[in-house]
């Protein structure tokens, strides 16, 4: 079974530009998230799809940032336009379950290899 | 969300038991103690979960003492590949974010 997978696994732009990435969760995964770490940071939530629906969007950094999810599958992350201090890495995660089926134990997160992306 | 402390980075021979202590003192009742793995370049991974006692699995036992407020990651007879940042997490629901701490970094040496 394929894990979750982003693309592009690096991209390199000049501050100002559009960047888009994006993520394929695990078949079937109703949840998928995005995380960031910038350098020397933490690892942060961004945001929180359950299906086609943004659950929780509380970590996204500003209106400079726009999450999709077509149709409940893959998930795209824009940042338009990209400043400085969006270099970092960007990782998408997904797990199955959803919000009506209680299912404690069965709540592991998957996560991708990460996009780096770097704003110069 | 609990917050967590563990320490910084630990360092162990191969073939050596690996223990990592996380406090977790303001734990809800309904929360998990989950743990995740990093290697460089990846993203986490998942380890290991508990919500009370003790559990293991082909990779780690997690030990949770009867009043939450902390949890010990062990990793038997660690080997070199097991170079990594280990996060402890405390999750309020099944389905809900993440909150990644520094970790700890486990260095093992031959």
């Amino acid at each position: 079974e394929a894990g979750v997978t982003q693309f592009p696994s690096h991209s390199v732009i000049e501050k100002g530009q559009t960047v888009t990435l994006r993520c394929d969760p695990i078949s079937g995964h109703d949840n998928l998230y995005w995380y960031r770490r910038v350098m020397g940071k933490e690892i942060k939530f961004l945001l929180h799809f359950v299906k086609e629906s943004k659950q929780d969007e509380s970590g996204m950094p500003n209106n400079r940032f726009l999450a999709e999810r077509t149709g409940g599958t893959y998930s795209t992350l824009k940042v338009q336009p990209a400043e400085l201090e969006d270099s970092g890495v960007y990782f998408c995660a997904s797990s199955p379950g959803s919000l009506g089926t209680p299912n404690p134990w069965n709540t592991e997160a998957f996560f991708g290899q990460g996009t780096r992306l770097t704003v110069v | 969300l609990a917050k967590t402390t563990q320490p910084i980075s630990m360092d162990s021979y191969e073939g050596q038991e690996v223990n990592i202590t996380c406090s977790h003192n303001n734990i809800a009742t309904n929360d998990y103690i989950t743990w995740y793995q990093q290697f460089p370049s990846q993203g986490p991974r998942f380890i290991i979960q508990g919500y009370k006692t003790k559990v293991t699995n082909e990779v780690a036992s997690l030990f949770i003492p009867a009043d939450r407020k902390s949890s010990t990651l062990s990793l038997p007879r660690v080997s070199l590949s097991d170079t990594a940042v280990y996060y402890c997490l405390v999750r309020t629901d099944s389905w809900g974010k993440l909150q990644f701490g520094a970790g700890t970094q486990v260095v093992v040496t031959p």
